[in-house]
């Protein structure tokens, strides 16, 4: 079993959607998760990182964590097709190191 | 953008040559990381580095070495490449706020190395 799972879609939504994407973790000893944005051909981009049980939110995004279910999302909000992209969750270890999921890609249909 | 420059950008090589991956920061950022992307697996750690001349393995280290002489400066080396470490390459970077690293501190991407091995 890996220890960050994330479904590899395609996700395909129409524009103006409400975006879910989730991953899970098997590995409870370090609880701090970051979101990243990929573009193609580009590097990973951080959306954002959150270290606790509950909700964070910047703008049209939102993170959440499930500690009791070990379950992690990001919700998009009002979908745009710039929002086309692959998202990567990632489990960060005490060294700094971080353990991916496999990466969802979105496209976001005008 | 972070800073990080990668080079060269696109390589493509045969089997058994070595290769070097260079990555250059201009952030002063005390750790560096290289992955590896491929499909199916997503990003996986190959080293790291946590200061000048200090190393260490990541999940996928078999092949690979690492040298860190400035802070700046983290290569990558194959020194007999093979197909199967044909992928796209990222360099890393990290702030850190003293020893050890507090773990709040994101981090950031280059553009990535696309090498392929035939």
């Amino acid at each position: 079993q890996k220890e960050v799972e994330q479904d590899p879609g395609p996700l395909s939504v129409p524009e103006g959607a409400i975006v879910s994407l989730n991953c899970t973790y098997s590995n409870s000893a370090f609880q701090y998760f970051m979101w990243y944005r990929q573009y193609s051909r580009k590097g990973p981009e951080l959306l954002m990182y959150t270290y606790s049980s509950g909700n964070k939110e910047d703008g049209r995004f939102t993170a959440q964590v499930d500690k009791s279910s070990k379950y992690i999302s990001l919700f998009i909000r009002d979908s745009q097709p710039s929002d086309s992209a692959t998202y990567l969750c990632a489990r960060r270890e005490g060294t700094g190191k971080l353990i991916f999921g496999q990466g969802t890609t979105l496209q976001v249909k005008p | 953008d972070a800073g990080i420059t990668q080079s060269p950008r696109h390589k493509v090589t045969e089997t058994g040559t070595p290769v070097t991956l260079r990555c250059h920061q201009t952030e002063n950022h005390r750790y560096m990381y290289w992955y590896r992307q491929d499909p199916g697996h997503g990003l996986r750690l190959i080293h790291y580095s946590y200061g000048v001349k200090d190393t260490d393995k990541g999940e996928v280290s078999d092949g690979y070495s690492v040298s860190r002489s400035k802070t700046e400066d983290f290569l990558l080396t194959l020194e007999s490449a093979t197909s199967s470490q044909t992928s796209v390459y990222f360099c890393a970077i990290s702030e850190s706020m003293g020893f050890p690293q507090l773990p709040n501190q994101p981090q950031h991407f280059g553009d990535g190395t696309r090498l392929s091995i035939l």
